[in-house]
């Protein structure tokens, strides 16, 4: 079956660093997101990613952050200048054209913020 | 604005016993509606969705949810509960637009399951 892929599962970087989260989505798939879960918090939503374009995002989603898509494979955010509260498990998600809501979602990556 | 409210942090209950998990949502139109599990190390898995039709859908592992728009409710139920059901769970409101489909989720319920 496949399956939505991140890396790494476990970063550990210090405040100010920049980051990137890296993603392998769905092979045929056309849309892409990413959430963050805050240790303790509700899962939230970052950002949404079509035709190479931005689609919608949230207010959390200031210019510190970045989305690309820099080959027909890969998904990415950039954290430009972490910040402690940068800190969560971040999870990338994928679908095709049957619909917005069928996503897969990825294990996630951890990031921590020192 | 649209947000989704599980009552429950954590639930405990006995292998055998059936299971009820609440989930509340808040939101204008027709809501789309997801349950989603989590397992540790594990990416959320779909459980089940209503987007319109029969109020009682039925998902994989044996879980079916009712949606009733009078009560803006979408409880999680499984008539008997496996081990292998603890997990968390989480209930998510499809609120994008056009394409994209952004989930708003609720806080998450943690199942454990007593032998």
């Amino acid at each position: 079956e496949p399956e939505v892929t991140q890396t790494p599962s476990h970063q550990v970087t210090q405040m100010g660093q920049e980051v990137i989260l890296r993603c392998v989505p769905i092979s045929n798939h056309l849309y892409f997101y990413w959430y963050r879960q805050i240790l303790g918090q509700k899962v939230e939503f970052l950002v949404s990613f079509y035709n190479n374009e931005i689609s919608e995002k949230s207010e959390i989603f200031d210019d510190q952050f970045s989305v690309e898509r820099p080959d027909g494979s890969n998904f990415t955010l950039k954290i430009r200048s972490t910040k402690l509260e940068d800190s969560a498990m971040y999870f990338c998600a994928s679908h095709g054209a049957g619909g917005p809501y069928e996503q897969y979602f990825g294990p996630g990556t951890r990031l921590t913020v020192t | 604005a649209q947000s989704v409210t599980q009552p429950d942090i954590h639930i405990t209950v006995s292998e055998g016993a059936s299971l009820e998990l609440r989930c509340n949502y808040s939101y204008g139109a027709t809501p789309y509606l997801f349950w989603y599990v989590q397992s540790p190390g594990q990416g959320l898995q779909l459980l089940l969705k209503y987007f319109s039709g029969d109020t009682l859908v039925q998902g994989i592992k044996g879980f079916e949810a009712e949606f009733k728009r009078s009560q803006s409710s979408f409880n999680l139920r499984k008539p008997s509960v496996h081990w292998s059901d603890a997990a968390e769970y989480f209930c998510a409101v499809g609120a994008g637009s056009g394409n994209t489909g952004k989930l708003i989720f609720g806080q998450g319920t943690t199942l454990q399951v007593k032998p």
